[in-house]
């Protein structure tokens, strides 16, 4: 049972440049999450999706797109890359109501 | 709108003394509480969690906080601080009605000096 998987682990990229930031877990859950942190910030909610098939904007959506095709999968999405998306990328999980998320190790991504 | 404040920035303690980290949340629906720990460059490993009854919860490592609904407030506290324990930590309150979404403070840095 290894949890919530994130790849990679780093990367950096260029202005304008796209990429996808892989998440999966192996525990069936059926909430996903897709978080930022940026230094004093916290983390802040990207996407969210409740099932596969279902996804849903959260605080700072812009500039990302999710896919939710399967329950153990759910991608992030940065196309044109920008360097306000330079950050630390945290996917989390979780099984239900009364639950609480479980988080991948992180994507650092920085964009120069 | 929801909102987590965590006043402290940073604090530092001496090896040994207690621990106090606030938190304070608005909330427009009964919040399931949270309390995160991350060490430099890992992921977030969660301390403890409350969603019902007891007001008073344990969690691993020694931390313990509380829930005081009329202060909207939900402190960790350790009665005696590890060198170990220095790291960033985060509060989160989320509530079954908006999707079990999680609002995070900013984050308090725990130092502890020897």
């Amino acid at each position: 049972n290894a949890g919530v998987t994130q790849t990679p682990k780093f990367r950096i990229l260029k202005i304008g440049q796209s990429m996808t930031l892989q998440c999966t877990q192996d525990m069936n859950h059926n909430y996903m999450y897709w978080y930022r942190q940026d230094p004093g910030m916290g983390l802040k909610l990207i996407y969210y999706s409740v099932g596969a098939g279902i996804t849903d904007k959260g605080e700072v959506p812009n500039g990302y797109n999710v896919s939710r095709s399967t329950t153990e999968d759910f991608p992030l999405r940065l196309e044109l890359a920008a360097p306000s998306q330079t950050s630390v990328y945290f996917c989390a999980s979780l099984k239900g109501d009364f639950y609480e998320q479980y988080f991948g190790p992180g994507t650092r991504l920085t964009v120069t | 709108a929801q909102s987590v404040t965590q006043p402290d920035i940073h604090i530092t303690v001496s090896e040994g003394a207690s621990l106090e980290l606030r938190c304070n949340y608005s909330y427009g629906a009964t919040p399931y509480l949270f309390w995160y720990v991350q060490s430099p460059g890992q992921g977030l490993q969660l301390l403890l969690k409350y969603f019902s009854g007891d007001t008073l919860v344990q969690g691993i490592k020694g931390f313990e906080a509380e829930f005081k609904r009329s202060q909207s407030s939900f402190n960790l506290r350790k009665p005696s601080v590890h060198w170990s324990d220095a790291a960033e930590y985060f509060c989160a309150v989320g509530a079954r009605e908006y999707g079990n979404k999680l609002v995070f403070g900013a984050g308090t840095i725990l130092r502890v000096k020897s």
